[in-house]
């Protein structure tokens, strides 16, 4: 089973509230990944979270705020968002970070 | 990680065997050839990865050319549902797989 779970599958906010991005997956992988994609671009790396300690960000903006609570969850904290931060957010897992990287099926934020 | 070349977009005959190709001329000896498609609207799904000898798996094959510049993603019966975005990802093993970068992709359409 090689499956990562992202809620909400649809997300509209507006530039003044707080939500969450929430991934969750059960195969015992310890590295998580955040990904944003645009429409009709491919993905791009946002964060790496490897043995529940953030090892990579790739200068992405303080309004998104990761965080990995265990080995099994990952959020994504959104607040004070422009509308050119809708886009698709992917969550994915690997055994570790040298292993193959398995997708969510991603949530749709649409900033208002 | 080295740089991938696809075609922007190809055409398949349902029931024939779609032909990927991928050019990596610059591919280092320990770097491995990684394919993932994306349908419309989901996240990125594994297909099959390889270092020097050619892969099968129930999705897909995957021929590597001995010099290892350039790989072939067979799918050998093409269906509607194979119509998706194709992205070929060069990366070493020991490197944090989430620095690996997707390019463009071939969009691979299936006709009826």
């Amino acid at each position: 089973d090689t499956e990562v779970t992202q809620t909400p599958k649809h997300l509209v906010m507006g530039m003044t509230n707080k939500k969450s991005l929430k991934c969750e997956q059960h195969m015992g992988h310890r590295a998580m990944y955040w990904y944003k994609q645009k429409a009709k671009k491919p993905p791009e790396l946002m964060f790496v979270y490897s043995y529940e300690k953030l090892s990579i960000n790739e200068s992405v903006p303080s309004r998104f705020s990761p965080e990995c609570p265990n080995s099994s969850l990952l959020n994504l904290h959104l607040h004070a968002l422009q509308p050119e931060d809708s886009a698709l957010y992917l969550c994915a897992s690997s055994l570790d970070t040298r292993n193959t990287i398995y997708f969510g099926e991603g949530s749709w934020l649409t900033v208002v | 990680d080295a740089k991938t070349t696809q075609p922007p977009s190809m055409d398949c005959a349902e029931g024939r065997a779609a032909n990927l190709p991928c050019n990596h001329s610059t591919i280092s000896g320990n770097e491995y050839v990684y394919w993932y498609r994306q349908i419309h609207s989901q996240g990125p799904q594994y297909i099959i990865h390889g270092l020097k000898n050619n892969e099968t798996n129930e999705m897909a094959s995957l021929i590597i050319t001995e010099d290892r510049k350039s790989s072939t993603l067979i799918l050998p019966h093409a269906t509607l549902r194979d119509t998706a975005v194709y992205y070929c990802i060069v990366r070493a093993y020991n490197t944090n797989a989430g620095k690996s970068t997707f390019g463009d992709g071939t969009t691979l359409t299936v006709k009826p």
